[in-house]
């Protein structure tokens, strides 16, 4: 079946760094690849979507790529703020009628000041 | 747009008694709403998806008399946890999509509810 295979956490680094969170994935088909954001004792945000191949993903100084030759959605971001601490879940939707959401497990970034 | 509200935010309960977990679109129609289940530091797991006016569809392994599913309308979906039990304490969180579910659909996810079963 469908997966996502996400970097282990957690990731800390200092303000202003650049962050890299990798996202891979196995999939039939043509899946739409997303990332979310789960800031502490909150639900999930949609942070960015990419739907086809090479299509790039961008919010909030975020972006990724979707890599259909290495299967891959890689997170970016230039120069990580504090507020930016969170959970990252990479997810895939499938190319059929009635699959389901996969979910990586998530990866925990901590940026400190 | 797209946003999900969910409710209450956090609940506290007694052994045995149920608990019902609201969740709504508020600005379009969700044709499919699913609800998940978060233990700490781990990933969502899903545990049913419900159409509008269906019967639910539960994931394997999720007790569907404990987890009752209603989707009454196309902008709210309740979950009610029945006779809850401690191991029940979770954060529960739902989402809703425009279509039937997968086929690239973007999900939109509620702030989730955390509850707490003594």
């Amino acid at each position: 079946g469908d997966s996502v295979t996400q970097m282990e956490g957690p990731v800390t680094l200092s303000e202003e760094a650049f962050l890299t969170i990798n996202c891979t994935y196995t999939a039939t088909g043509y899946p739409s690849l997303f990332w979310y954001v789960q800031y502490p004792g909150e639900g999930l945000q949609l942070l960015l979507k990419a739907t086809k191949a090479d299509d790039k993903g961008s919010n909030k100084g975020f972006e990724a790529t979707y890599r259909k030759e290495t299967t891959s959605f890689h997170l970016e971001k230039g120069s990580v703020q504090v507020s930016d601490s969170a959970v990252y879940f990479c997810a895939l939707s499938g190319d059929n009628y009635g699959q389901n959401f996969v979910f990586g497990p998530g990866t925990r970034l901590s940026v400190l000041p | 747009g797209a946003v999900v509200s969910q409710h209450p935010s956090r609940v506290i309960c007694k052994s045995g008694t149920s608990v019902k977990i609201e969740c709504r679109s508020l600005d379009f129609q969700a044709t499919t709403m699913f609800w998940y289940r978060q233990f700490p530091k781990q990933s969502l797991m899903l545990m049913a998806t419900s159409n509008e006016g269906s019967k639910a569809t539960y994931e394997q392994g999720v007790e569907k008399d404990k987890f009752l599913i209603n989707h009454a309308s196309l902008t709210l979906s309740t979950l009610t946890v029945t006779s809850a039990h401690p191991e029940d304490s979770s954060f529960y969180i739902c989402s809703a999509s425009l279509g039937l579910g997968g086929y690239q659909e973007t999900q939109y996810f509620g702030p989730g509810t955390r509850l707490l079963v003594l």
